[in-house]
């Protein structure tokens, strides 16, 4: 069974610049949320996508924005980038409907802003 | 918002030796998780407790979700070198929390063969 695909897995970026990470689940999961994991901040929920519907949202600017497709997939956009942008942005994906926080992780998009 | 406090950040240990990490949270937790991450993969979760007491285990892996729903600590037994990681603990509040994790800022656990 084919795990969480993120891609691409290495990025680098200037300011005012914007990024589109995209984020493949495992098949059969619904849920799709993103992370975004800095040295200073640690792991951060951004958004969770559920049947192609915002369900959660995390304190994030509204520079960072997703969507998710009706095959489940999943992309993340950042407009405007900062330097306080760099970070490893995560992908999960959980099974339909089960609010258990049991979340499968993708190896993760390092994003950097020069 | 919600915080957890992880300890110790970092632990330097031999192989064989037992290991134990904690997480308090000043807010109560339905759910709490812990997870571990290797260099360059994402987290990779370890073990899921889902009431107030419980206590299980998965291989040389024992966790416990705190009475008080405020806390949780995990122990490695006879730790190996491929425990080498960070583990994380994170939290859920609820149903409607979805995938809404809160995380701790993480246990950077190394084992000397």
């Amino acid at each position: 069974k084919a795990g969480v695909t993120q891609t691409p897995r290495y990025l680098i970026k200037t300011r005012g610049q914007q990024v589109t990470l995209s984020c493949s689940p495992i098949s059969g999961h619904r849920s799709v949320s993103w992370y975004q994991q800095t040295p200073g901040q640690g792991l951060q929920f951004l958004f969770e996508y559920f049947s192609e519907t915002q369900r959660n949202k995390g304190n994030f600017p509204g520079r960072f924005s997703g969507r998710q497709f009706s095959n489940s997939r999943s992309e993340m956009n950042v407009s405007t980038l900062e330097l306080g942008d760099s970070a490893l942005y995560l992908c999960a994906s959980s099974k339909s409907g089960a609010n258990t926080g049991e979340l499968f992780f993708g190896e993760g998009s390092r994003l950097t802003v020069l | 918002g919600q915080q957890l406090n992880q300890s110790p950040q970092s632990m330097f240990i031999q192989e064989g030796e037992d290991v134990s990490m904690n997480c308090t949270s000043s807010s109560i937790f339905n759910t709490w998780l812990w997870y571990k991450q290797d260099p360059g993969e994402g987290p990779v979760l370890l073990i899921a407790l889902y009431k107030a007491g419980e206590l299980t285990s998965n291989g040389r892996l024992t966790a416990q979700f705190g009475i008080t729903r405020k806390d949780s600590f995990l122990n490695i037994s006879a730790s190996i070198p491929s425990d080498v990681g960070i583990y994380f603990c994170a939290g859920q509040s609820g149903e409607t929390s979805g995938s809404r994790l809160t995380f701790g800022e993480g246990t950077q656990l190394t084992v000397n063969p």
